[in-house]
């Protein structure tokens, strides 16, 4: 069965500094896709950035981007210029990508906390 | 665009009652639907999962119940609640990614 860890329960980085939660996952299979939410205080879960296992190039959505290492089954997600709106729960999913049910597996999360 | 409407927001149910969570969706036709559960520490758990309407597969055994009536309404039930279903309930629809209801809040007291 496919697993999702987040090693880190609780980071915190400075307003404008550049800060990395990590992720590992644990499959078998070798297309699937990997995700970052975010969960603000008012619990709605936002897309932050989506990843294809089948693309080598690191995706990007502006201020966040990740080290997608497939080999090593990690997947960093890295917040530069940090803001204070940025402080949230982060979770790290991994969905199948053909057996057709699209199940999605999410990590403990990692809450993340701005210092002004 | 997607929009995933679940209700009620929050509900506080006395243990044994019974217990309905309904979640629609809009904007998208023969959705993967999805109940989660969050618990603080422990992540969102994977409920119940549909692929069409009236196939519900559960991923672990409970007191809840799910079903699918129709297309875009998925539904999780329960005939007695107890106090272990405390906890932030989340309606997802997921074909391409998760898109993410407002979440229902139950404590069961």
């Amino acid at each position: 069965a496919q697993t999702v860890t987040q090693s880190q329960p609780e980071m915190s980085v400075q307003e404008a500094e550049t800060v990395t939660l990590s992720c590992t996952y644990d499959t078998s299979e070798s297309d699937y896709y990997l995700f970052w939410y975010k969960q603000p205080p008012s619990r709605q879960m936002i897309l932050v950035i989506r990843q294809e296992a089948y693309k080598q190039q690191n995706a990007t959505e502006n201020r966040f981007s990740v080290n997608f290492q497939k080999a090593a089954k990690s997947f960093s997600l890295k917040i530069s210029d940090s803001q204070l709106g940025d402080a949230a729960m982060y979770f790290c999913a991994y969905r199948e990508a053909t057996s057709g049910t699209y199940k999605y597996i999410f990590g403990t999360g990692t809450r993340l906390k701005v210092l002004a | 665009s997607q929009t995933i409407h679940q209700w009620p927001a929050t509900l506080v149910q006395p243990v044994g009652s019974p217990l309905s969570l309904e979640c629609t969706v809009e904007g998208t036709s023969n959705p993967n639907l999805y109940w989660y559960r969050q618990a603080a520490g422990r992540g969102l758990q994977l409920l119940f999962y549909s692929v069409g309407i009236g196939q519900i597969s559960s991923e672990v055994p409970q007191n809840l119940s799910a079903s699918r009536p129709q297309d875009r309404q998925f539904i999780l039930s329960s005939k007695k609640l107890l106090l272990s279903d405390s906890g932030f309930y989340l309606c997802v629809q997921g074909n391409t990614e998760a898109f993410f209801g407002q979440g229902t809040r139950l404590t069961v007291v």
